[in-house]
């Protein structure tokens, strides 16, 4: 599905680095989120924005900060990377039909 | 803020049998109810939703139930085959939200 993509889809960093994650839409929609899926804790919603420049935080935002400059992108920034924000990322974008489209997942590794 | 439990965590099911998934919220305000399948390695995606002005909806061999007095809807799927082995996410949203509560996840596991 052309719609949504991330980047990377696999990163491998160590302890105290900055990391950015990439989410990038071509449909033009209104809202965007990030979660991080761990065993155990299904999907749990990191921020999500609702506009450009407008974000807000979810329910596991701490050591993350969001950017959104143009409605196609959305980053993500974990400014100093720790082993329990090792999980698999993933971005989703709100359709028209209240459907949450995810994008394909990033897997990040923090040694 | 909503609240959603989903049970079984794992459900184990032979090839042909029904396999039945529920979930309650807490919100009596949510209005709209997807399921999600997400396969191993790939992302979650949108099998089948209900909306609380329906109490049940079909497509083809899944189907889900909403009890908007008990605050529970359940998945349901007839007639499993092994590619329907997959974590299963229900999820609710209030009126006016657009943001989703996710439930934990079932994996299902359909052996031949």
């Amino acid at each position: 599905d052309a719609g949504i993509t991330q980047s990377p889809r696999h990163k491998v960093t160590e302890t105290g680095t900055p990391v950015t994650l990439r989410c990038h839409q071509t449909e033009n929609h209104r809202y965007m989120y990030w979660y991080r899926q761990d065993p155990g804790h299904g999907l749990r919603l990191i921020h999500y924005s609702y506009g450009v420049k407008d974000t807000d935080k979810g329910e596991v935002s701490d050591g993350y900060s969001v950017s959104r400059s143009k409605t196609e992108d959305f980053l993500l920034t974990l400014e100093s990377a720790t082993s329990s924000q090792t999980s698999v990322y993933f971005c989703a974008i709100n359709r028209a039909d209240n459907e949450q489209f995810f994008g394909p997942g990033t897997r990040l590794t923090v040694l | 803020g909503e609240n959603v439990e989903q049970h079984p965590s794992t459900l184990s099911v032979q090839e042909g049998d029904s396999a039945v998934i529920k979930c309650t919220y807490s919100d009596s305000a949510s209005n709209y109810f997807p399921w999600y399948k997400q396969e191993l390695g790939k992302r979650p995606q949108l099998i089948i939703d209900i909306r609380s002005n329906v109490g049940e909806k079909k497509d083809q061999r899944i189907a889900v139930t909403l009890n908007k007095t008990a605050k529970h809807f359940s998945l349901h799927i007839t007639e499993t085959q092994p590619e329907d082995s997959a974590v299963y996410f229900c999820a609710a949203r209030g009126g006016g939200s657009y943001i989703p509560t996710f439930g934990r996840g079932t994996s299902l596991i359909v052996h031949p």
